[in-house]
């Protein structure tokens, strides 16, 4: 079955630096890419996502790039802000996966006003 | 317009107990998702639903968990005899269909002592 990878578990930024988190897949046949947001106490929030129709895409601040040959995609986030200080999960899902999404395991991102 | 509901937000059962958690997913969402998030950890699928029927429940840990959504609305996710591993959050995600997005509710966190 389908296994996802993230890095880096977590991560410390200074306010309006870059953050970048990076995942990777085990099954080909995956082709929808989610990213979600989880504050405390509360559930996992879409961000964004990507099919594998299109490798990168991109809304305000936030983008997600694709590669499907080697398997990886990333969010990139620029101008971080304080409010973006949470955790942020990757998955991957298919037909193949009966469209149930696999998460990785998550990065605590820490912006530091 | 209103989000995936769940209730009740916390539950606190002794080992043994038998609980049920509800799920409301956005109306007119076909299908609707069950996951367990273990603390610290990414969601793991328990079990899916398009309309009323189950199309997945190769996630679901043991014979203990059982899941309805008898009118394709509102779904139960049921445990019984609960056991100390069974302590997590359990999430609720509904789309539009399939291949679509899912969006979660807030969780509800079971405590089993």
């Amino acid at each position: 079955g389908e296994n996802v990878e993230q890095h880096p578990s977590t991560l410390s930024v200074q306010e309006g630096d870059s953050a970048v988190i990076k995942c990777t897949y085990s099954d080909s046949a995956s082709n929808y890419f989610p990213w979600y947001k989880q504050e405390l106490g509360k559930g996992p929030q879409l961000i964004i996502d990507i099919r594998s129709n299109v490798g990168e895409k991109k809304d305000q601040r936030i983008a997600v790039t694709l590669n499907k040959t080697a398997k990886h995609f990333s969010l990139h986030i620029t101008e971080t802000q304080p409010e973006d200080s949470a955790v942020y999960f990757c998955a991957a899902s298919g037909e193949d996966s009966s469209y149930k999404l696999i998460f990785g395991s998550g990065t605590r991102l820490l912006v530091r006003p | 317009g209103a989000g995936v509901s769940q209730s009740p937000r916390y539950k606190v059962a002794k080992r043994g107990q038998d609980v049920a958690l509800r799920c409301d997913p956005i109306s007119g969402h076909v299908s609707l998702f069950w996951y367990q998030q273990a603390l610290g950890q990414g969601p793991e699928f328990l079990t899916y639903f398009q309309n009323e029927a189950q199309l997945d429940k190769s996630g679901l840990p043991s014979d203990r968990f059982f899941a309805e959504r008898p009118e394709g609305s509102v779904s139960t996710l049921k445990i019984q005899r609960t056991q100390q591993e069974d302590s997590a959050v359990y999430l609720c995600a509904s789309g539009r269909g399939l291949t679509y997005e899912q969006y979660f509710g807030p969780g509800t966190r079971l405590t089993v002592t």
